[in-house]
Order: structure tokens, then C-alpha cells, then sequence
């Protein structure tokens, strides 16, 4: 079946904008997360939905991000009055916590976001 | 807290040679699990193996195996026979049973594969 998908692949901004990233998960996964990866880093976690529980938004780097998840499927994060240390590639991920005990996340292509 | 350590930046291997990658973490929960992504030059993170904290064997799936001690808090990622598409960026990651879902990340290991 279609794997995690993401648009836009590249994304290339103005200091200041607002932008809008878009995930759309693997179906029938509940869980949904964020994660940013910066140049030669490991991955950064930033936000999880999981069902209709509240999300886990510890890992968001300020109040400029934020995330919404509609319909418990499609979820897109924005970064308001984006800053050039905003720039980094934005991976989500799915799983299905009902699926077994691995839990394993799968990933999306990632979205590349260059804040000029 | 939970951190996860790779100590090898880069790695270079010979085709049809094994290959280790070192992975350490640090948990204070009984439960979790470990998994380890490749992350080709292309982007995607591909998931390799997964290893639970009560799994009495080791991990294998295919080339891959994963040689968990857990007393010593290590969960290096094997690959037998290198081919020359293995070059990528490898992960290791942890995920805390009674926590978030969140994953935790190393900061990566680049390996070459040479002919």
C-alpha cells in the first residue's frame, strides 16, 4: 500500500513568512509524528498525535510552531515568521500502535525547508 | 533521561565484508524498544530493525542482525556481506515504553561501502 507522503518535497521561504507543511499518513495508522532534521543531525522530535487524544507538543521549538491534525489522518505543521534557523528537512512519520508490539514508525520523504 | 550514543561518525567497509555500527543508550524504564533507519542520500528513512528490551534473542532480518547486550546498554547494528547500496547514514533510535512515543535519535554513522 502508499506509504507516509509529504508535500511540498522543497520548500524555499523568505525570512518572516508563514509556511505550511503537509503529511498525509500511512492509512489506518493512528499515530502520527514530527520530527525536523538540521543539516548533518540526528532527528529532532517535535510534535505526536495519536487518535483523538491531545497531542504531545513538548518537542516544539517555540510558539511560532505549531501542528493540527484533521479528520485523524492529513496533519500539517506551520512555522509562522519563519527565521533562517527555521530551515532543516521536516520528516513525519506513522505507526500503528495497535499493530504489534514493535510500534515501527515509517517515514515520509521529508519536506525541505530553505528560509532565505 | 534517554539519550542515545553513536560513536562513529564514518565508517568505510569492503564490499562482501561485515560491517558493525555501535549504538549505546541511556533509559531509566525497564520497557522499551531500539530500532535502527538508514537514511540514503536521497532523504527517506528507511526502518531496519527493531529490537524490545525483553526480546531474549537477538534481532535479524535478512543481512541486518542487531547484537543487544543489555546489561552493557548496547545495541550495535551488523550488516554481513556490504553491498555498495548499504552506503548511507545509519540511526539508531529508542523508544520509552511508559513514555511518549516518541523517538529518540542518535546523531547518525555515515557508511561507505567501497568495491
Amino acid at each position: 500500500g502508499a506509504g507516509v507522503s509529504q508535500s511540498p518535497s522543497n520548500k524555499v521561504t523568505e525570512k518572516g513568512k508563514d509556511v505550511e507543511l503537509r503529511c498525509d499518513p500511512i492509512s489506518g495508522h493512528t499515530a502520527l509524528y514530527w520530527y525536523r532534521q538540521s543539516l548533518g543531525q540526528g532527528l529532532e522530535f517535535l510534535i505526536y498525535f495519536q487518535g483523538n487524544s491531545a497531542p504531545d507538543k513538548s518537542g516544539l521549538p517555540s510558539d511560532r510552531f505549531s501542528a493540527e491534525r484533521t479528520g485523524g489522518s492529513v496533519s500539517t505543521l506551520t512555522i509562522q515568521r519563519t527565521q533562517q534557523e527555521d530551515s532543516a528537512v521536516y520528516l513525519c512519520a506513522s505507526s500503528d500502535p495497535a499493530g504489534g508490539s514493535t510500534d515501527t514508525q515509517y517515514f515520509g520523504p521529508g519536506t525541505r525547508l530553505t528560509v532565505l | 533521561a534517554q539519550k542515545i550514543t553513536q560513536t562513529q561518525p564514518g565508517m568505510f567497509v569492503q564490499e562482501k565484508e561485515a560491517v558493525t555500527l555501535d549504538c549505546t543508550y541511556d533509559t531509566s524504564d525497564q520497557s522499551y524498544g531500539l530500532f535502527w533507519y538508514k537514511q540514503p542520500s536521497s532523504g527517506e528513512m528507511i526502518f531496519l530493525i527493531y529490537q524490545g528490551s525483553y526480546d531474549e534473542q537477538n534481532a535479524t532480518e535478512g543481512r541486518y542482525s542487531l547484537n543487544f547486550q543489555k546489561a552493557r546498554k548496547s545495541a550495535n547494528l551488523v550488516i554481513s556481506a556490504s553491498q555498495l547500496g548499504d552506503s548511507a547514514m545509519y540511526f539508531c533510535a529508542m523508544r520509552e515504553e511508559y513514555n511518549t512515543d516518541k523517538l529518540i535519535f542518535g546523531t547518525g554513522t555515515r557508511l561507505q561501502v567501497f568495491p
